[in-house]
C-alpha cells in the first residue's frame, strides 16, 4: 500500500517567515504534486515534479523532488497572509491510472 | 472555461437515510473522479470513471455507496443508508485523460453531515 505522510499537520507562523513542509513515503513515486486548497473550495494544483531531484520555484515557493522520488518538501519565503490554507501532496499510484495518494494534509496560518 | 460544478453544496441528514451528490465535469474532460475527504485527512478517492466506464473503485463501501455516470459526462454518488463515519466533504474531480501526468480539476465539494 502506497502512504504519504506529511509533516508538520499544523504550521502558525507570522508573516515574513520562511517554513518547509515534507511529504515522505516509503514507496517511490513516479510523480508527484502539490496541491493547495483553501475553506469551502476544493484542491487547486500548484506543481508536478518527475524527475528525481528536481527543483521548481513557482515565485516564493519552491518545490523538491527527493532523488530516489519517495519524498518531496515545499519552502515558503517570506510566507504572506495569503499563503493560509491547507497544502497537500499528492503521489501518482505505480498503477497510472491517474489516481492519487493524498498525505493528510499541512494547515499553514501565516498571521499578519 | 467553467469550472467542475458540484451540487448540493451542503447536506445533512439523519444516519440511516439516503443522499445523493451531483457532478458535472469540464466539458470535454474523460475521467472522471469521486473523493471523500474527512476533517482533518486529505482525500481519498472513491470511484475513478474513464467516459461511462469504471476505473478504479476499489475503495468504494459497495454495500452502502454507489455511483453513476451513464452517458459519460455527469456523475453522480449515492449513500443508501448513511452511517455517521459518512461525514466528509464528497469532492468530484475532472481531467482530459487518465494517467498521472493529467492534472485533475476538482470542484468546490459537497459537506454532508450525518446526525
Amino acid at each position: 500500500t502506497q502512504l504519504l505522510e506529511q509533516s508538520p499537520q499544523f504550521l502558525s507562523i507570522q508573516e515574513g517567515e520562511n517554513l518547509t513542509v515534507y511529504c515522505n513515503s516509503s514507496s517511490v513515486f513516479s510523480s508527484l504534486q502539490w496541491y493547495r486548497q483553501e475553506p469551502g473550495e476544493g484542491p487547486v494544483l500548484l506543481v508536478t515534479v518527475v524527475t528525481g531531484g528536481e527543483v521548481k520555484k513557482l515565485k516564493r515557493l519552491t518545490f523538491q523532488f527527493g532523488d530516489a522520488r519517495k519524498d518531496s518538501s515545499l519552502h515558503i519565503t517570506a510566507a504572506q497572509p495569503g499563503d493560509t490554507g491547507l497544502y497537500l501532496c499528492a503521489g501518482a499510484s505505480s498503477s497510472n491510472t491517474g489516481k492519487l495518494i493524498f498525505g493528510q494534509g499541512t494547515t499553514l496560518q501565516v498571521k499578519p | 472555461e467553467a469550472g467542475v460544478a458540484q451540487s448540493p453544496r451542503y447536506k445533512i441528514i439523519e444516519k440511516r437515510q439516503s443522499v445523493a451528490f451531483w457532478c458535472n465535469p469540464i466539458s470535454g474532460h474523460a475521467t472522471l473522479y469521486w473523493y471523500q475527504q474527512i476533517l482533518g485527512q486529505g482525500p481519498k478517492l472513491l470511484i475513478q470513471f474513464q467516459n461511462n466506464g469504471v476505473v478504479d473503485d476499489s475503495q468504494l463501501p459497495k454495500d452502502r455507496f454507489s455511483a453513476e455516470r451513464l452517458k459519460g459526462v455527469d456523475s453522480t454518488l449515492k449513500i443508501q443508508p448513511a452511517k455517521l463515519e459518512d461525514s466528509a466533504v464528497y469532492l468530484c474531480a475532472s481531467s482530459w485523460a487518465s494517467g498521472g501526468y493529467n492534472e485533475q480539476f476538482f470542484g468546490p465539494g459537497t459537506r454532508l453531515t450525518v446526525l
